[in-house]
């Protein structure tokens, strides 16, 4: 069985300031983990992910994430926030041959 | 080019209509996914086909039939919908699903969804 779990359905920064989005999942084997991003009226765009090797994994816009085992976490983060930042984010994993399963999102808001 | 193409955008259907959800994709990918998502929540998988076979219905009611005429297209026939069908769904693709799953941590690409009223 696998889970994911997003701290926080809403996050809320300053344009320029630092963006932490948490993802704690929940595998009993190895997992494959994802980041996509939904703007608004519009589909699942995937920003990054990790399967094997380099545990930092860089993205789309920006984005880069981490995975630690010893956590069970993949965070994602940006050094500075901009306002065409703000969207959905998700969360997943999957366990090789399982499907894919999301958390429950966070709403990333960006202020000028 | 990692596009999935859905047609149509919006539909708005009545209760007693038949109406289809249309999906291509060029990748070369061997699996197609259906997902149904509401309003501030995640996409919830609906049906998977490996290699042109349907592989999981995730309990979906008969109301929603999925079809795959090939590699390339898979459709969603829509009969008797209820209000509380009404959702974004999302069609999305994967290199190869391996009976239904993704297989090897290959990235399922997602289409930009057809909003889908029942009025």
């Amino acid at each position: 069985a696998q889970s994911v779990t997003q701290l926080g359905s809403h996050v809320s920064v300053s344009e320029g300031a630092l963006v932490l989005l948490r993802c704690n999942y929940s595998s009993s084997v190895p997992p494959y983990l994802f980041w996509y991003v939904q703007y608004p009226n519009q589909g699942l765009q995937l920003l990054l992910k990790y399967t094997t090797g380099a545990t930092l994994v860089k993205g789309i816009n920006g984005f880069e994430a981490e995975f630690k085992k010893s956590e069970t976490s993949f965070h994602l983060t940006k050094p500075s926030a901009h306002m065409s930042d703000a969207a959905e984010y998700f969360c997943a994993v999957t366990s090789g041959y399982s499907t894919l399963t999301f958390g429950k999102g966070t709403m990333l808001l960006v202020s000028p | 080019d990692t596009e999935v193409t859905q047609t149509p955008k919006h539909l708005v259907m009545g209760m007693t209509n038949k109406k289809s959800l249309k999906c291509e994709q060029h990748m070369g990918h061997r699996a197609m996914y259906w997902y149904k998502q509401k309003a501030k929540k995640p996409p919830e998988l609906m049906f998977v086909y490996s290699y042109e076979k349907l592989s999981i219905n995730e309990s979906v009611p008969s109301r929603f039939s999925p079809e795959c005429p090939n590699s390339s297209l898979l459709n969603l026939h829509l009969h008797a919908l209820q209000p509380e069908d009404s959702a974004l769904y999302l069609c999305a693709s994967s290199p190869s699903g391996n009976g239904g799953g993704q297989g090897s941590g290959n990235t399922i690409y997602f289409g930009e969804g057809s909003w889908l009223t029942v009025v």
